[in-house]
Formats: C-alpha cells, sequence, structure tokens
C-alpha cells in the first residue's frame, strides 16, 4: 500500500529554520517525483515544485524559487522541504504527494498526484 | 505560467442534482488536466485525470471532459459526501498550477 507520511506541526519563530519530511513507502521509490503543495489556512493550493529521487533533480515554482529547498535521502525513502530563515508569511499546511505519469507505452498525455501525505501544519508567529 | 480559472467559485446544490464546474487555461494544456476534491481539514483527492480519465475508486457519478483550453467536471447526482471545494490542476508546464477552486455546498 502506497503511504506518504509527514512530520507533525511545527511552531517556529520569524527567523528560524526549519525541515519537515514526507516519508514514502509500499513502491519503488526513486520511480516516482513527489512534490510540494502549500495551502495557507482558508486559501487554495499552491503547487511549490517537485523532486526525483533517482537523481534528485528539482523543479520549482518561479514563486517558491529560492524560498524554500526540497532535498531527499534515498537510503530512508524521504522527501524533505526546508527553510532558512520563516516569516509569518509561511504559516500553512503543507502536503506532499506523490507524481505520477500517464502515459500507454511511450506515449504520455497527462501527469496528476496520486497520493497525498496528511499534511504538516506550519505555524511561524513570534 | 499557464493561469487556471474555475467557475462558479462557490454553488450550493441539492442531493441528486447534477453539477458542472468549468475550468478554463491560459493557453492550450492538450489533457494535462486533473481535478482534485478538498474536504475541510483533509487532504485532496484525485478524482479525474487526463481531462477524463477517473481515477480507480471514485464513483461513477463523477466524470471529466475537455481537452485544448476548456474543461469541465460533473457530479451526475450530486450526493451528501460530495460537499467540499474542487480545485483543478493542469500539468503541462512547470509549475503545475491548480485553479483557484470551487467550493461546493449541500442545501
Amino acid at each position: 500500500e502506497v503511504q506518504l507520511v509527514q512530520s507533525g506541526a511545527e511552531v517556529k519563530k520569524p527567523g528560524e529554520s526549519l525541515k519537515i519530511s514526507c516519508k514514502a513507502s509500499g513502491y519503488t521509490f526513486t520511480k516516482n517525483w513527489i512534490g510540494w503543495v502549500r495551502q495557507v489556512p482558508g486559501k487554495g493550493l499552491e503547487w511549490m515544485g517537485i523532486i526525483y529521487p533517482d537523481d534528485s533533480d528539482t523543479r520549482y515554482s518561479p514563486s517558491f524559487q529560492g524560498q524554500v529547498t526540497i532535498s531527499v535521502d534515498r537510503s530512508v525513502t524521504t522527501v524533505y522541504l526546508q527553510w532558512s530563515s520563516l516569516k509569518a508569511s509561511d504559516t500553512a499546511m503543507y502536503y506532499c504527494a506523490r507524481h505520477v505519469l500517464d502515459c500507454s507505452g511511450l506515449d504520455c498525455y497527462s501527469e496528476h498526484f496520486d497520493y497525498w501525505g496528511q499534511g504538516t501544519l506550519v505555524t511561524v508567529s513570534s | 505560467d499557464i493561469q487556471m480559472t474555475q467557475s462558479p467559485s462557490s454553488l450550493s446544490a441539492s442531493v441528486g442534482d447534477r453539477v458542472t464546474i468549468t475550468c478554463r487555461a491560459s493557453q492550450t494544456i492538450s489533457t494535462y488536466l486533473s481535478w482534485y476534491h478538498q474536504r475541510p481539514g483533509k487532504a485532496p483527492k484525485v478524482l479525474v485525470y487526463a481531462a477524463s480519465r477517473l481515477e480507480s475508486g471514485v464513483p461513477s457519478r463523477f466524470s471529466g471532459s475537455g481537452s485544448g483550453t476548456d474543461f469541465t467536471l460533473t457530479i451526475s447526482s450530486l450526493q451528501p459526501d460530495d460537499f467540499g471545494t474542487y480545485y483543478c490542476q493542469q500539468s503541462y508546464n512547470t509549475p503545475h498550477i491548480f485553479g483557484p477552486g470551487t467550493k461546493l455546498e449541500i442545501k
């Protein structure tokens, strides 16, 4: 059974650093991209970026490029999202999700997130 | 970036009603379009991918259609469990932008 289990809720002060995690199991970890999605309380879903665990190839949304770092540790099948200096505006729920390619042979026609973690609530407040 | 719009932004419907939500991309995205459902306090779940393919385990009352720039999600007979917010997402180019969401309330 595919599972993505995220680390627990965090309460931090502005300027502090943070690294949250997403542990994957139940499938071949290196074969699927994993992404991160932000949801500010009461707002919609924002695609932050994705990483390919096999070679650590990472794609960021321009909105989040330079603001966060996505990384992977293949030895523990875990993907991370980290901040070096948190801001109050980083307060949100963060979801990781497994990304799949929808292909028929070599012909691909879509991609989507098929499994999601339970979310990690990050609160940044002085 | 490709921009996504959805309409309506919210709606209220009764059990048994047929409900249609539309999603439009700012440029052609072929069939690189997915629909997600999110209940309050829960992670999103995929309903439809590749514009019209139903995810395994999703009830057949859900269906998706469209290609290019215009897409629809239809619920043929609304059930009480269908409340929540529906999001479309394009995956044609990164960043894979989500639409702003359609909040569905059951009357």
